[in-house]
């Protein structure tokens, strides 16, 4: 299995909703990764997570609140989300070489989200 | 961190024609990557080389790596309506951030 699921495919929300995004693999990947990609921009990387651990942190305002509850699942738990949030969220995978990943990531098809 | 730029933003061209897009950094990296991207969908991955590679070669996609001019190309031969999406190199050199270029993006029409 070579797939990256997210769910929901589509949020729209509110400012003062909470909402959450998931990703699920089941490549054994131990890097899991959250990107945003607003339209006709590059991905941006928000956060890598390495054997369920929190790696890295882009200096993502704290609206954004990454999970990662177990080597399968990641989660992004939203609050508070401002208008200029509405974006694709993507979120990826890798191998992970003992606290590097120079591999190829495998991406899910995103959560496309409005924040009204 | 540092982002690939790629050259050309756009291109339109006819089923049949060979595409060349071309992606420039400006430090040392361990590898590049080349990914797809079709309208408002996740990514693909196409390709990867390594800094101490030259040549790579997927079906019809050939990559080159040129270290000391630091850039790279992605070349489709033979190209389909199916091949329309865009197109981002992605430079890998510290461990786990993909920092991805601008893009092209691709249009070929039948």
């Amino acid at each position: 299995d070579t797939e990256v699921t997210q769910t929901p495919k589509h949020l729209v929300m509110g400012m003062t909703n909470k909402k959450s995004l998931k990703c699920e693999q089941h490549m054994g990947h131990r890097a899991m990764y959250w990107y945003k990609q607003k339209a006709k921009k590059p991905p941006e990387l928000m956060f890598v997570y390495s054997y369920e651990k929190l790696s890295i942190n882009e200096s993502v305002p704290s609206r954004f609140s990454p999970e990662c509850p177990n080597s399968s699942l990641l989660n992004l738990h939203l609050h508070a989300l401002q208008p200029e949030d509405s974006a694709l969220y993507l979120c990826a995978s890798s191998q992970d070489s003992g606290g590097k990943s120079y591999n190829e990531q495998f991406f899910g098809p995103g959560t496309r989200l409005t924040v009204l | 961190s540092q982002q690939g730029e790629e050259d050309p933003q756009a291109l339109s061209i006819q089923e049949g024609e060979n595409a060349t897009m071309n992606c420039s950094y400006k430090t040392s990296i361990n590898n590049l990557q080349w990914y797809r991207q079709n309208s408002g969908r996740g990514l693909v991955h196409l390709i990867l080389i390594r800094s101490n590679e030259r040549e790579k070669h997927s079906g019809r996609l050939r990559v080159t790596l040129d270290t000391s001019k630091k850039s790279s190309s992605l070349l489709i031969t033979a190209s389909r309506a199916a091949d329309t999406a865009s197109y981002f190199c992605a430079i890998s050199n510290s461990g786990y951030a993909l920092n991805f270029g601008k893009g092209t993006s691709l249009l070929v029409t039948p």
